[in-house]
Order: C-alpha cells, then sequence, then structure tokens
C-alpha cells in the first residue's frame, strides 16, 4: 500500500525551530518529487515548498523562503522540512504529498499522508 | 504569483443535483489545473488533473473542463458522498496555488 506517514509536528514558541518527517512506502520513493502543502485551521490549502526526485532542485512559497528547507534522504525513503523561525502564520496542518510525475516537480499530488500539526505560539 | 479564485465558496444543493464549481486563475494557465475533494479531518484527494483527466478510482459523474483562466469543475448528479469541501489548483508555475475552496453542502 503506498503510504506517507508526516511527525515531529507540535507546539513550539516563535522564533523557534522544528523538524518536520515524512516516511514514504510502497513505491520509489527515489523516483518521484515531493512537496509540502499546508493548512491553517479552518482554512485553504497552501503549497509550501517542492523538491526534485534528487533533492537537486527545491521551490518554496515567498512567505518561507529564507526560513524553511526541504530535503530528503532516499536510503531512508524519507523528506524532510527543517523550519526555523517560527512565525504564528505559520501555524498549520503540514501535508506531505507525493508528486504524479517523476523525477521534476509538476505540483499534481496523487498521494497524500494525513498531516502533522504545528502550533507556534508563546 | 497566480491568483486563484473559485466561485462560489459555498453551495447548497441536494442528493441528484448538477452542480458546477468555477475557478478563474489570475493569467493564463493553459490546462495545468487540478481539483482536489476534501472531506473534513482528512487529507485532500487528487479529483481531476491536467483540467479534465479524472484520477484512476475518481467516478464518472465528476468532469472538468477549461482551459487559460477559467475552469469549471461538475458534478453530474450529487451523490451522497461528494458533499466535501472542493479546492482548484494551478500547476503552471511555482508556487503552486490552490484557490480557497467551496465547500459543498446538503440543502
Amino acid at each position: 500500500e503506498v503510504q506517507l506517514l508526516e511527525s515531529g509536528g507540535g507546539l513550539v514558541q516563535p522564533g523557534g525551530s522544528l523538524r518536520l518527517s515524512c516516511a514514504a512506502s510502497g513505491f520509489t520513493f527515489s523516483s518521484y518529487a515531493m512537496s509540502w502543502v499546508r493548512q491553517a485551521p479552518g482554512k485553504g490549502l497552501e503549497w509550501v515548498s517542492a523538491l526534485s526526485s534528487s533533492g537537486d532542485n527545491t521551490y518554496y512559497v515567498d512567505s518561507v523562503k529564507g526560513r524553511f528547507t526541504i530535503f530528503r534522504d532516499n536510503s531512508k525513503n524519507t523528506l524532510y522540512l527543517q523550519m526555523n523561525s517560527l512565525r504564528a502564520e505559520d501555524t498549520a496542518l503540514y501535508y506531505c504529498a507525493k508528486d504524479s510525475a517523476k523525477v521534476a516537480t509538476i505540483g499534481t499530488f496523487d498521494i497524500w499522508g494525513q498531516g502533522t500539526m504545528v502550533t507556534v505560539s508563546s | 504569483d497566480i491568483q486563484m479564485t473559485q466561485s462560489p465558496s459555498s453551495l447548497s444543493a441536494s442528493v441528484g443535483d448538477r452542480v458546477t464549481i468555477t475557478c478563474r486563475a489570475s493569467q493564463s494557465i493553459s490546462k495545468y489545473f487540478n481539483w482536489y475533494q476534501q472531506k473534513p479531518g482528512k487529507a485532500p484527494k487528487l479529483l481531476i488533473y491536467a483540467t479534465s483527466t479524472l484520477q484512476s478510482g475518481v467516478p464518472s459523474r465528476f468532469s472538468g473542463s477549461g482551459s487559460g483562466t477559467d475552469f469549471t469543475l461538475t458534478i453530474s448528479s450529487l451523490q451522497p458522498e461528494d458533499f466535501a469541501t472542493y479546492y482548484c489548483q494551478q500547476t503552471y508555475s511555482t508556487p503552486h496555488t490552490f484557490g480557497q475552496g467551496t465547500k459543498l453542502e446538503i440543502k
């Protein structure tokens, strides 16, 4: 079964850091681009970041550039999101999503995890 | 960034109704466009990609059309399981922005 399992969310103070993980199974992880999409409580979906299958190409929404880093370990079938300098507006459920295309991201997500909640508050 | 605007934001309909949701892009995106369905407490699910191609397993009562800046999602005959929130998304360029969502409720 194709599955994505996020972890690493929690409560953090403004200015703090968190690292999210997304463990993939059931498909050849190293062949597919991956992304993070977030959803603030009661709000819509926001694309956050994407990464090519090799990890060489990264993409970010402007609001997280310079603060978030997406990376992957293909030997561990795991995607990560390192989040620094967190702000209250980063509070959201963070989904890991598999791109339907191999190698480069096309932004079409055919598999989603269940999400991990990040709350930024003092 | 490309802005995506859905209408309506919410919609009440009955089982068996034909429903159309529209999405407009702030610039031409050709056919680089998707629809997702999200039910409460669940992750989004890909319904339609590349404007009009149904994802595997999606019932044929769902259809998509459009190009350029204007797109539509049509549900030909609403079923109880279709009551959910629907999101459009452009994949023409990063950031791959989503619309604000359309909540489809039971009348």
